[in-house]
C-alpha cells in the first residue's frame, strides 16, 4: 500500500519561478526522502530529513517536515527546463521498507 | 557516491518465455536489495525484499513462483519473471542499502524495461 500522498498530481511553471510540492503520509516515520526520475528512468535521491528534524536546505532544495501533521513539503526555487520530472517522496518505516507516494509531475517551461 | 546497475536496461521477449534482469551494487556491499515494478505514468510499488543468503520476502499480491530472486552475494541480486505475459511488461527498477548505512537511504538503478510480445 501507498504511503506517502503528493500534492499536485502536475505542475506546470516557468523558468525562474520556485515550485512547491507536498506530501502527505499516514503512520509513523524514521526519515522522509524526496526522489526525482526523469522520463523513463532510475530514480534520482535528493533530500532526506530526519523524523527530528523540521526543515533541511540543499542547494535549491528546501525540505520541511511536520510530523505532527504527517507532512512535508519540497520547494525548488529559481526553476529550471532541466528540472522538469517526476518528484516522489519516500518514507522509511522500520529500517526496511521504503514506501513510495504517487509522485508530482513538474513542467518548467523555458 | 554509490552506484547500483542494471542489466539489461531494456528487452523484449515473446509471451511465455523467462527473463532475468541483474543488479549489481558497484561500489558498496549491499545485504539488502529491493525490487519495485512501476506502470506508466504510476509510482513504484515495491514487489520483493532481497537478502544475501536467505529467501526474499515477496509483498502482498506478488507471486513468488513467477517472480524469482536470488541475492547470491552481497553485489548482485537477480529477478527473473518466469513464463512472461504482456501484462509483466513494465519498468523494473532496483535498489539496494548500504550495509554500513542502516537506515540511510538507498540508491537506485537506472531501472529494466521490459516489454512482452
Amino acid at each position: 500500500s501507498q504511503q506517502g500522498e503528493e500534492d499536485p498530481q502536475a505542475l506546470s511553471i516557468q523558468e525562474g519561478e520556485n515550485a512547491t510540492m507536498n506530501c502527505s503520509y499516514k503512520t509513523s516515520i524514521n526519515n522522509l526522502q524526496w526522489y526525482r526520475q526523469n522520463s523513463g528512468r532510475g530514480l534520482v535521491h535528493l533530500i532526506l530529513i530526519r523524523s527530528n528534524e523540521r526543515e533541511k536546505h540543499s542547494g535549491r532544495l528546501r525540505v520541511t517536515l511536520d510530523t505532527s501533521k504527517k507532512s512535508s513539503s519540497l520547494l525548488i526555487t529559481a526553476s529550471r527546463a532541466a528540472d522538469t520530472a517526476s518528484y516522489f517522496c519516500a518514507t522509511l518505516l522500520g529500517y526496511s521498507t521504503l514506501t513510495f507516494g504517487k509522485g508530482t509531475m513538474l513542467l518548467v517551461s523555458p | 557516491g554509490a552506484v547500483v546497475s542494471q542489466h539489461p536496461s531494456w528487452v523484449i521477449c515473446k509471451s511465455g518465455t523467462s527473463v532475468k534482469i541483474e543488479c549489481r551494487s558497484l561500489d558498496f556491499q549491499a545485504t539488502t536489495m529491493f525490487w519495485y515494478r512501476q506502470f506508466p505514468k504510476q509510482s513504484l510499488m515495491l514487489m520483493a525484499t532481497s537478502n544475501e543468503g536467505s529467501k526474499a520476502t515477496y509483498e502482498q499480491g506478488v507471486e513468488k513462483d513467477k517472480f524469482l530472486i536470488n541475492h547470491a552475494s552481497l553485489t548482485l541480486s537477480t529477478l527473473t519473471v518466469t513464463s512472461a505475459h504482456p501484462e509483466d511488461s513494465s519498468f523494473y527498477i532496483c535498489s539496494a542499502r548500504d550495509a554500513d548505512r542502516i537506515g540511510e537511504t538507498q540508491y537506485f538503478g537506472p531501472g529494466t524495461r521490459l516489454l512482452v510480445l
